[in-house]
């Protein structure tokens, strides 16, 4: 697998639902991003959890880190229709500088 | 509460004609990138910036792309030549620490004909 590969590609929820995307990496990290993408759009940072960190939250999002599996999810609690984009991950890869490295996405959409 | 802006937000140009798009950081930060996203792919990488100099780049960043930050605002990004596979989504991005959260702008989209 790809480094940063989100899983899975698409998911479907009704509003009030919770959503759940998740991430696996292969090489050792310094930190992982995750980013909201409305459909051609900019990228909008969500979230930082660094490797020494095992969960973080933010308002309705929680992040959780397992280095030891290579993997994060992210969890969107109580989900708008406005929460309907693409969310992609990206590593900050121990031996690659501050550059990201970013997943395929997962595209989510809640109906209203 | 600040952003990142770039402009333009849509450029067409033809194959072999130079383009720079034109970032604004957020005034504080650093760390200044540049990340292209070719429609259906995945964003990547292409140069991280500091201290006025390249401090990393990728291996699509090659001798057709430069980079400058002309004066305290502005980070540019130049492809001398363009050809129809740099046709993307170009997104600067920046960063108040090395490790920290990368901050992205709306992106500018560039189509070559």
């Amino acid at each position: 697998s790809q480094q940063g590969e989100e899983d899975p590609q698409a998911l479907s929820i009704q509003e009030g639902e919770n959503a759940t995307m998740n991430c696996s990496y292969k090489t050792s990290i310094n930190n992982l991003q995750w980013y909201r993408q409305n459909s051609g759009r900019g990228l909008v940072h969500l979230i930082l959890i660094r490797s020494n960190e095992r969960e973080k939250h933010s308002g309705r999002l929680r992040v959780t880190l397992d280095t030891s599996k290579k993997s994060s999810s992210l969890l969107i609690t109580a989900s708008r229709a406005a929460d309907t984009a693409s969310y992609f991950c990206a590593t900050v890869e121990e031996t690659s500088g501050s550059r990201l490295t970013f997943g395929e996405g997962t595209q989510l959409t809640v109906n209203p | 509460e600040p952003e990142v802006t770039q402009t333009p937000s849509h450029q067409v140009t033809q194959m072999g004609q130079e383009v720079i798009l034109r970032c604004v950081p957020i005034s504080n930060h650093l760390y200044f990138y540049w990340y292209r996203q070719i429609l259906g792919q995945k964003v990547e990488f292409l140069v991280s910036f500091y201290n006025n100099e390249i401090s990393e780049k990728s291996e699509i960043f090659d001798d057709q792309f430069s980079v400058e930050r002309p004066d305290g605002s502005n980070f540019t990004l130049k492809i001398r030549s363009t050809k129809l596979e740099d046709s993307a989504m170009y997104f600067c991005a920046s960063s108040l620490s090395f490790l920290g959260e990368q901050y992205f702008g709306p992106g500018t989209r560039l189509t070559v004909t």
